[in-house]
């Protein structure tokens, strides 16, 4: 079975903060992707990464970075922590145009 | 750009009702086409996916069939158990370009005993 871990279950950080979400899978798949879930707008891509150190932006990527440095690690970097960043996020990996492979997702707040 | 389109929520239904819930998509191509369960306090998993036209889906009951000239990919199950309660996201997969789905906004069932 693929695995996907994410670092945190639940966050809580303060207004301006430099935020770091790590996801680690299992199964060397080349695709690797963040997005945040809000209620009634279902998930919305922030970043992806197709190979390392290789990184596209998503549909929402404004106030968010990314890091591949390993194959099997994909880290988003809130920079400065805004309230408005306050969201469910939720990491995928995954093999070509395929399905996806979801971790349990960290729930951030921002206060 | 792609675009999928769920059926609002909540949908609430009582043990061993019929359930249906309505997804469209716009989308260039031929993309391949997926439903995800999210249960309460976990992360998106697969339910099932079809990727041509025709193609029918299905996974503990539940089956969805890609139909091109109605742009749907409705969800369907003959009988709901509680244990069902969850949120539901239809979405799509591009064949080429940009390899991320494309989330409708999820459906919630509620599945009374």
């Amino acid at each position: 079975d693929v695995k996907v871990t994410q670092s945190s279950r639940y966050l809580v950080k303060r207004t301006g903060e430099k935020v770091f979400l790590e996801c680690v899978q299992d199964m060397d798949h080349e695709n690797m992707f963040w997005y945040r879930q809000d209620p009634g707008l279902g998930l919305r891509l922030i970043y992806f990464s197709y190979d390392v150190k290789m990184k596209e932006k998503g549909d929402i990527p404004e106030g968010y970075s990314v890091s591949r440095e390993k194959k099997e690690r994909f880290s988003l970097i809130l920079e400065s922590a805004s309230t408005n960043q306050t969201s469910m996020y939720l990491c995928a990996t995954g093999t070509s145009y395929n399905e996806q492979f979801f971790g349990p997702g960290t729930r951030l707040t921002v206060l | 750009g792609d675009s999928v389109t769920q059926m609002e929520g909540p949908v609430t239904l009582s043990e061993e009702a019929f359930l249906t819930i309505n997804c469209t998509y716009t989308a260039t191509g031929y993309p391949s086409l997926f439903w995800y369960v999210q249960y309460p306090g976990e992360g998106l998993q697969l339910l099932l996916k079809a990727t041509k036209a025709d193609d029918k889906g299905s996974n503990k009951g539940f089956e969805a069939t890609y139909r091109k000239e109605t742009t749907s990919f409705h969800l369907e199950k003959g009988s709901v158990q509680v244990s069902d309660s969850a949120v539901y996201f239809c979405a799509l997969s591009r064949d080429t370009g940009r390899r991320a789905l494309t989330f409708g906004s999820g459906t919630r069932l509620q599945v009374q005993p």
